[in-house]
C-alpha cells in the first residue's frame, strides 16, 4: 500500500511569508499529526487531526495551524515566517484509536524541508 | 521541560559488537514507548515498542528493556552491521494520548 506522503519536499520562503505544507496519509487512516525537527530540539509534536477535527496540539504559538479534509488529508500552515521556522517537517498517519494498542501504527512520511531566508 | 531525554548524542560501536542505546522519561504517565530509526532526509521508522506492563521486548535483533522504577528504557542491537548506522528516536506516549513525545535522537555509527 502507498505510505504517507508530503509535499513538497523542499521549500525556500523569505522572513515574513507564510507557507502550507501537505500530507496525505495511507489509505483508510483517519488521524494525521504533525512534528517539527529541528538540530537542537529533536522532534516537537505540533498537532493531531482525526476525522477534521484537531484532537491535540502542541505547545507552539498561533502561526502554526492545520487542517484535515474529509479525505484526512492534511495541510498545516505556518504564518509570518520566521528564521527559526527553518526545519523538517514530518506527518505521521494512523487509524486514529487512542490507546497503546494504537502507539505501533504510527507511519511517518518523508518530511517537508523548509528554509526560511 | 523535556520529558523524554537521550542523554548520549552519539554511539560509536564495531560491527558484530552490542549497540546499547538509552533513554530516560520523566512522566509517570508515560505507559507506551517505541523506538525509531532515521536517516537524513527521511522519516522516522518504526523499530520497536514495548508497553508499561512489560520490561522486556524482542524482536529479531533488537531488544528494548523497560525499568519503571528507574524510569529508563534502553534499545539493545545485536549484532551491530554497518547498515544500523542512523539517528535513533526514543518515544514515549500517554495512556489516553495521541501525541509522541520524542528524545532528541543518539546517532549510531557502526564500523566495519
Amino acid at each position: 500500500k502507498a505510505g504517507v506522503t508530503q509535499t513538497p519536499r523542499y521549500l525556500i520562503k523569505t522572513r515574513g511569508q507564510q507557507v502550507t505544507l501537505s500530507c496525505s496519509p495511507i489509505s483508510g487512516h483517519r488521524s494525521v499529526s504533525w512534528y517539527q525537527q529541528t538540530p537542537g530540539q529533536g522532534l516537537q509534536f505540533l498537532f493531531e487531526y482525526f476525522s477534521e477535527t484537531q484532537r491535540n496540539k502542541g505547545n507552539f504559538p498561533g502561526r502554526f495551524s492545520g487542517r484535515q479534509f474529509s479525505n484526512s488529508r492534511s495541510e498545516m500552515n505556518v504564518s509570518t515566517l520566521e528564521l527559526g521556522d527553518s526545519a523538517l517537517y514530518l506527518c505521521a498517519s494512523s487509524l486514529g484509536g487512542i490507546g497503546t494498542g494504537t502507539a505501533y501504527g504510527y507511519t511517518f512520511g518523508s518530511g517537508t524541508r523548509l528554509t526560511v531566508v | 521541560d523535556q520529558q523524554v531525554k537521550q542523554n548520549s548524542p552519539s554511539l560509536s560501536v564495531q560491527e558484530g559488537r552490542i549497540s546499547i542505546l538509552n533513554c530516560d522519561y520523566t512522566n509517570s504517565m508515560f505507559d507506551y514507548f517505541l523506538w525509531y530509526k532515521k536517516y537524513p532526509a527521511e522519516g522516522p521508522t518504526f523499530l520497536i515498542s514495548i508497553s508499561s506492563i512489560k520490561d522486556k521486548n524482542e524482536d529479531g535483533r533488537f531488544t528494548v528493556f523497560l525499568n519503571k522504577s528507574a524510569k529508563h528504557l534502553s534499545l539493545h542491537i545485536v549484532p551491530s552491521q554497518p547498515g544500523d548506522s542512523a539517528v535513533y528516536f526514543c518515544a514515549a506516549l500517554h495512556q489516553a494520548g495521541t501525541a509522541l513525545i520524542f528524545g532528541k535522537g543518539t546517532t549510531l555509527s557502526v564500523s566495519s
